[in-house]
C-alpha cells in the first residue's frame, strides 16, 4: 500500500489559518470515517490530534478542526500559534484491514 | 491514565535479533490492540502493524510481513515487537501504541515515549 500524499511543508504567521491536505484512494480515505491527524515535536512521540476524520480527543484545542471531501482529507489550524509549529501526520484506514500514514508535513509559524 | 512504557534503547550488530517489550496500563490490556509504528532517522511514520492480545490475532503492514513478529502477554500486560535477522536499515525509532477496540481499530490514542534501535557493525 503507498502512503497517502501530503505537502512536505506549509507555513503561516500567527493568528491565521492553515489547511494540510492528505490525498489518498478508494481504498482508504474515500471509503471509510477512519481518518485522524497526528502531532509530533522534534524527538518526541506523535500526539492524536483529530480521529474519524473530524472529532477531536478530550484536552485538544478546537482551533484543531478536521474534513473529508471524496479521497482528500483535510486538518485546518485556525489562530495559528507559535507552539503549532511541528510536524504533523495523517493516517487512513485502508480496505486490507490495516493503517497507513502519509508521508507528513512541517509546518512554519513564521 | 493510561499510560504506554516501552524498554529502552539497544544497539545490535547486522544479522542479530532483537526484542522490544511495551507495558500498557490504566485499562483493560485484552480489550485493545496494541500497535507498532516505525519511524526511520529524519523520515515519517510507518504502521508495522497490530495484535489484539486477548487472542493474540494479528495484521501486519504488506511492507513488514515476514521481518516481524508481534507477540503479547497478558498476565503482565505487556506487547513485545521481535526483529529478526537486523540490518543497519532497520535503525530506527519504534513506537508502541494502543490502536483502538477490536472492531474500532482505525486511531492510535496512545502513544508510548519509543524505543531507539540502532544496528551497526
Amino acid at each position: 500500500q503507498s502512503a497517502l500524499t501530503q505537502p512536505a511543508s506549509v507555513s503561516g504567521s500567527p493568528g491565521q489559518s492553515i489547511t494540510i491536505s492528505c490525498t489518498g484512494t478508494s481504498s482508504d480515505v474515500a471509503g471509510y470515517k477512519y481518518v485522524s491527524w497526528y502531532q509530533q515535536y522534534p524527538g518526541k512521540a506523535p500526539k492524536l490530534m483529530i480521529y474519524d476524520v473530524n472529532n477531536r480527543p478530550s484536552g485538544v484545542s478546537n482551533r484543531f478542526s478536521g474534513s473529508k471531501s471524496g479521497n482528500t482529507a483535510s486538518l485546518t489550524i485556525s489562530g495559528l500559534q507559535a507552539e503549532d509549529e511541528a510536524d504533523y501526520y495523517c493516517s487512513s484506514y485502508t480496505s486490507s484491514s490495516t493503517l497507513v500514514f502519509g508521508g507528513g508535513t512541517k509546518l512554519t509559524v513564521l | 491514565e493510561v499510560q504506554v512504557v516501552q524498554s529502552g534503547a539497544q544497539v545490535k550488530k547486522p544479522g542479530e535479533s532483537l526484542k522490544i517489550s511495551c507495558e500498557l496500563s490504566g485499562y483493560t490490556f485484552t480489550n485493545y490492540w496494541v500497535g507498532w509504528v516505525r519511524q526511520m532517522p529524519g523520515k515519517g511514520l510507518e504502521w508495522m502493524g497490530i495484535i489484539y492480545p486477548a487472542d493474540s490475532e494479528t495484521k501486519y503492514s504488506p511492507s513488514f510481513q515476514g521481518h516481524v513478529t508481534f507477540s503479547a502477554d497478558k498476565s503482565v500486560s505487556t506487547a513485545y515487537l521481535h526483529l529478526s535477522s537486523l540490518q543497519p536499515s532497520d535503525t530506527a525509532m519504534y513506537y508502541c501504541a494502543r490502536q483502538g477496540p477490536y472492531y474500532d481499530f482505525g486511531h492510535i490514542d496512545y502513544w508510548g515515549q519509543g524505543t531507539l534501535v540502532t544496528v551497526s557493525s
